[in-house]
């Protein structure tokens, strides 16, 4: 069975940095893209980033370019995002999701969810 | 900042159907894949339809997806109690550098 564990969220006061994990178990980790994925509060889902399976390509979202960096660790099984500079509207659940495909991009989907873990930026 | 359109919710009574839409433009569901993802009330999102039509294994042929043009629908038939969910259409957007989109999401009512 696929199970991905978020973790790392936490209050947070603006500009300053956090960094979320991701642990992944159940699934070859290391033949998946992966992706985060978060939702405000009360709002739709909004998709932030996604990695190749060999980390060779990233993708980000306008709304996070040049503050979010995202990395994996095939051997522990693991997908981060260091979230640097953050700001109000940045307060979210974040979801760590699993790609059907080691690439991302055009045919990707999410055939797996964590169940998040909350980030909230205020003073 | 949604790029796809979807009504703010579709209701319905126990055994109906209803239609979920979900419009885009030529840069994401005009060139690419589809997917839809139900959200229960308090929990994470589950994959529901991909790649315009197909079905996961475990989701009941209640629910089809599907596509034309720029646009994609979402069909929930004998709509049940427990299909009371919000809804999200999804597509690659070859805009800018690339990116996933998300529709603004429908919450689907049973009367």
């Amino acid at each position: 069975e696929v199970q991905l564990v978020e973790s790392g969220g936490a209050l947070v006061q603006p500009g300053r940095s956090l960094r979320l994990s991701c642990a992944a178990s159940g699934f070859t980790f290391d033949e998946y893209a992966m992706h985060w994925v978060r939702q405000a509060p009360g709002k739709g889902l909004e998709w932030v980033s996604g990695i190749n399976w060999n980390s060779n390509n990233r993708g980000y979202a306008d709304s996070v370019k040049g503050r979010f960096t995202i990395s994996r660790d095939n051997t522990k099984k693991s997908l981060y995002l260091q979230l640097n500079s953050l700001r109000a509207d940045d307060t979210a659940l974040y979801y760590c999701a699993k790609d059907q495909g080691d690439y991302f991009g055009s045919g990707s989907y999410y055939d797996s969810w964590g169940q998040g873990t909350l980030v909230t930026v205020s003073s | 900042q949604s790029v796809l359109t979807q009504p703010p919710s579709a209701s319905g009574t126990p055994g109906q159907t209803v239609t979920i839409s979900c419009s885009g433009s030529n840069s994401n569901i005009g060139s690419n894949t589809v997917n839809w993802y139900q959200q229960l009330p308090g929990t994470a999102p589950k994959l529901l339809i991909h790649t315009n039509h197909q079905r996961p294994s475990g989701v009941p042929d209640r629910f089809s997806g599907s596509k034309s043009g720029t646009s994609a629908s979402l069909a929930i038939s004998g709509l049940q109690s427990d299909d009371e969910a919000d809804y999200y259409c999804a597509a690659w957007d070859d805009s800018l550098n690339g990116r996933d989109v998300f529709g603004t999401g429908t919450k689907v009512i049973v009367l």
